[in-house]
C-alpha cells in the first residue's frame, strides 16, 4: 500500500537551514500532490505548503513564504522540504502527506538549539 | 483565511458511551464543485494523524463504523457511537481548500 518514509531527526542552530526528505512507495508518485505539515510540541497541526509531484508546481503558506522551498525528484519518488533561517520556534515535527490526506510520513523532528 | 474551531477541547468518556465533537468554520466550506472538503483525523500518542472521515461523512478505508461524520456549511460533527479504549488521542477537523487549515484539536480520554 501507499507509504511515505521521511528522513531522520535533525538538530540545527538558529539561522541555519534544514532539508527533510519524504520517499514515496506503493503508488505512482507523480500522480499525487505532496503536502507538508508541521506540529510544534503540544500544538495543533500547521500547513506549510504543497507540491504537484507531476509538474513540480508549488504553493506555500504566507507564513512561510520566502523561507520554505518544496521540491521533488520524480526519478527517486522523493519530495523535499527545505526551511531556511531557522528560529527556536521552528522546533517541531515535520510531516509529509499525500494529497487527499493519506498516508502521512512518520514525521521528522527538527530541533533548533544553540 | 478560514478559521476552524473545535469544541470541546477535551472530553472524558466512559467506554461504551457515545462521544461527539463539533467543528465550526468561519465561512461556508461548500465549494463551487458542490463538494465540502472537511476531514476528521485522530492522532494517537507518538503517531502521525490518521484519516477517519473525508468530505464530511465518508469513512476512510478500515475505519470502524462506530465513527460517523455529518454537517454542512459551517457546522460539522464527528460522532463515536460507542467509545473504545483504542479511540483515545487528539481529534482534528481539517479543511483543505485552498490551503489546509486544522482545528485546535479535541483530546479524548477514557474515564
Amino acid at each position: 500500500q501507499a507509504q511515505l518514509v521521511q528522513s531522520g531527526a535533525e538538530v540545527k542552530k538558529p539561522g541555519a537551514s534544514v532539508k527533510v526528505s519524504c520517499k514515496a512507495s506503493g503508488y505512482t508518485f507523480s500522480s499525487h500532490a505532496i503536502h507538508w505539515v508541521r506540529q510544534a510540541p503540544g500544538q495543533s497541526l500547521e500547513w506549510m505548503g504543497w507540491s504537484n509531484a507531476g509538474n513540480g508546481n508549488t504553493e506555500y503558506s504566507q507564513k512561510f513564504q520566502g523561507r520554505v522551498t518544496i521540491t521533488r525528484d520524480t526519478s527517486a519518488s522523493t519530495a523535499y522540504m527545505e526551511l531556511s533561517g531557522l528560529r527556536f520556534e521552528d522546533t517541531a515535527v515535520y510531516y509529509c502527506v499525500r494529497g487527499g490526506g493519506d498516508p502521512w510520513g512518520q514525521g521528522t523532528l527538527v530541533t533548533v538549539s544553540s | 483565511d478560514v478559521v476552524m474551531s473545535q469544541t470541546p477541547l477535551s472530553l472524558s468518556v466512559t467506554p461504551g458511551q457515545p462521544a461527539s465533537i463539533s467543528c465550526k468554520s468561519s465561512q461556508s466550506l461548500m465549494q463551487s464543485d458542490g463538494k465540502t472538503y472537511l476531514y476528521w483525523y485522530l492522532q494517537k500518542p507518538g503517531q502521525p494523524p490518521q484519516l477517519l472521515i473525508y468530505e464530511v461523512s465518508n469513512r476512510f478505508s478500515g475505519v470502524p463504523d462506530r465513527f460517523s461524520g455529518s454537517g454542512s456549511g459551517t457546522d460539522f460533527t464527528l460522532k463515536i457511537s460507542r467509545v473504545e479504549a483504542e479511540d483515545v488521542g487528539v481529534y482534528y477537523c481539517m479543511h483543505s481548500v485552498p490551503m489546509w487549515t486544522f482545528g485546535q484539536g479535541t483530546t479524548v480520554e477514557i474515564k
